[in-house]
């Protein structure tokens, strides 16, 4: 079955506490991409990967590492949360041979909170 | 200013009502332009695809207007399955790959 996988689904933690959040997808999709959403703000992309080793800026970068060593994960890592980054965070992935077309296929969302 | 905006609603309506949602982008680069759905606390699944000729996918009608930077989603014949929130997309490859999301429009459906 064709899927975005992300671990852990839920998580509380506390502030500082390195934690890696894990995203991986089974349909051999160029592009990859991680989305925080809020309420009343919708989803907003934090890092995007384009393919192995390319990774860039989305609109909320600060304080989130990704890496994209395999084609297939794609993980979200935060050095030091902080309460403020308390959200539920979805991990999604398309082909990019269609261009800038293709369908967004989503993670079931990992929600997460910082005490 | 919001690159792009939904009415986020809610909108009430009885079942076999048709209800439209309106969207507009501010970015004239962007290039392709999506509906999604999300039920409560679930991901978003793609709806369909909009396209400038307009499309049609059984009850439901995307239209793009790119000269007003404008999307729309019409329902027919509205069922109290449809109740969820639905988030109009654009994507844009200016200033990186971006998938931009509206905040989303919230429809209730009843019996």
């Amino acid at each position: 079955e064709a899927q975005v996988t992300q671990n852990p689904r839920y998580l509380i933690t506390v502030t500082g506490k390195k934690l890696t959040v894990t995203c991986s997808q089974n349909m051999n999709h160029e592009y990859m991409s991680w989305y925080r959403q809020d309420p009343g703000l919708g989803l907003r992309q934090i890092y995007y990967s384009m393919n192995v080793e390319v990774t860039d800026k989305g609109d909320v970068p600060e304080g989130y590492k990704v890496s994209r060593k395999e084609k297939r994960n794609f993980p979200l890592i935060l050095e030091s949360p902080s309460p403020n980054q308390t959200s539920l965070y979805f991990c999604a992935s398309r082909t990019y041979r269609d261009g800038n077309t293709g369908e967004l296929f989503f993670g079931e969302g990992s929600r997460l909170t910082v005490l | 200013r919001k690159e792009v905006e939904q009415d986020p609603g809610p909108f009430n309506v009885p079942e076999g009502a048709t209800v439209a949602f309106n969207c507009t982008y501010s970015n004239s680069a962007s290039q392709s332009f999506f509906w999604y759905r999300q039920d409560c606390r679930k991901e978003p699944k793609l709806l369909m695809s909009v396209y400038s000729s307009g499309n049609e996918d059984g009850r439901f009608t995307a239209q793009l207007n790119r000269a007003s930077q404008y999307i729309s989603l019409l329902i027919r014949d509205s069922k109290l399955s449809d109740s969820a929130t639905y988030l109009c997309v654009v994507n844009r490859n200016t200033g990186g790959f971006k998938t931009i999301f509206g905040a989303g429009t919230r429809l209730f459906v009843k019996a």
